[in-house]
């Protein structure tokens, strides 16, 4: 079945600092590929996404590219802020047109 | 006003005792989801429903009870709750695409 592998966490970094949270991915077919983010005591909030291979998605300052050949969809910022400090989840969507979600990967970034 | 809401926010509750997770939207969505997150397992499927008519069981369903009211409405029951369904609950929503949309969370705790 699909499922997805995140990189361990918690992360710690410096304001400024450049972030990589890896994400890959097993699936059936061509699925579409989601971060999501979650803040303190609030529900998850979809970041980014990109639905066929290539595809770049990006927002707020994050990056994550669909690479098939390498199955993953690894997020980047160039320089994060105190205020991304949250969860973030790497999830795909599959034939069975379900969320996957990885094991969520918490970020803090330090003044 | 929250596009998805979910009540109550907060329930302490004993084993055994019957208890129910209300969860609207306002959307127009069809599909509608349940999930409990547990700390480094992610997310994982209780039940969904695409439309009215239509009740799914997700990954991890033994214990648990859906109701779909109304387009607007998916109730989850906890029929005799147990200690181990302490966890963080979220309704989600989406139309036929792959993009889900989440409510704040209702926080359980099963004494």
């Amino acid at each position: 079945g699909d499922s997805v592998t995140q990189m361990e966490g918690p992360v710690t970094l410096s304001e400024e600092a450049f972030l990589t949270i890896n994400c890959t991915y097993t699936a059936t077919g061509y699925p579409s590929l989601f971060w999501y983010v979650q803040y303190p005591g609030e529900g998850l909030q979809l970041l980014l996404k990109a639905t066929k291979a290539d595809d770049k998605g990006s927002n707020k300052g994050f990056e994550a590219t669909y690479r098939k050949e390498t199955t993953s969809f690894h997020l980047e910022k160039g320089s994060v802020q105190v205020s991304d400090s949250a969860v973030y989840f790497c999830a795909l969507s599959g034939s069975a047109r379900q969320l996957t979600f990885g094991s969520g990967t918490q970020l803090t970034v330090l003044p | 006003d929250a596009d998805v809401t979910q009540t109550p926010r907060n329930r302490i509750t004993k084993t055994g005792k019957r208890i129910m997770l209300e969860c609207s939207q306002t959307k127009g969505h069809d599909r509608m989801y349940w999930y409990r997150q547990d700390p480094g397992l992610g997310l994982r499927l209780i039940y969904y429903s695409f439309d009215v008519k239509d009740i799914n069981k997700g990954e991890i369903s033994d214990g648990y009870s859906v109701s779909r009211q109304a387009q607007a409405k998916f109730s989850l029951s906890l029929e005799s709750a147990i200690p181990n369904q302490t966890a963080l609950y979220f309704c989600a929503t989406s139309e036929q695409g792959y993009e889900q949309y989440f409510g704040p969370g209702t926080r359980l705790t099963v004494t």
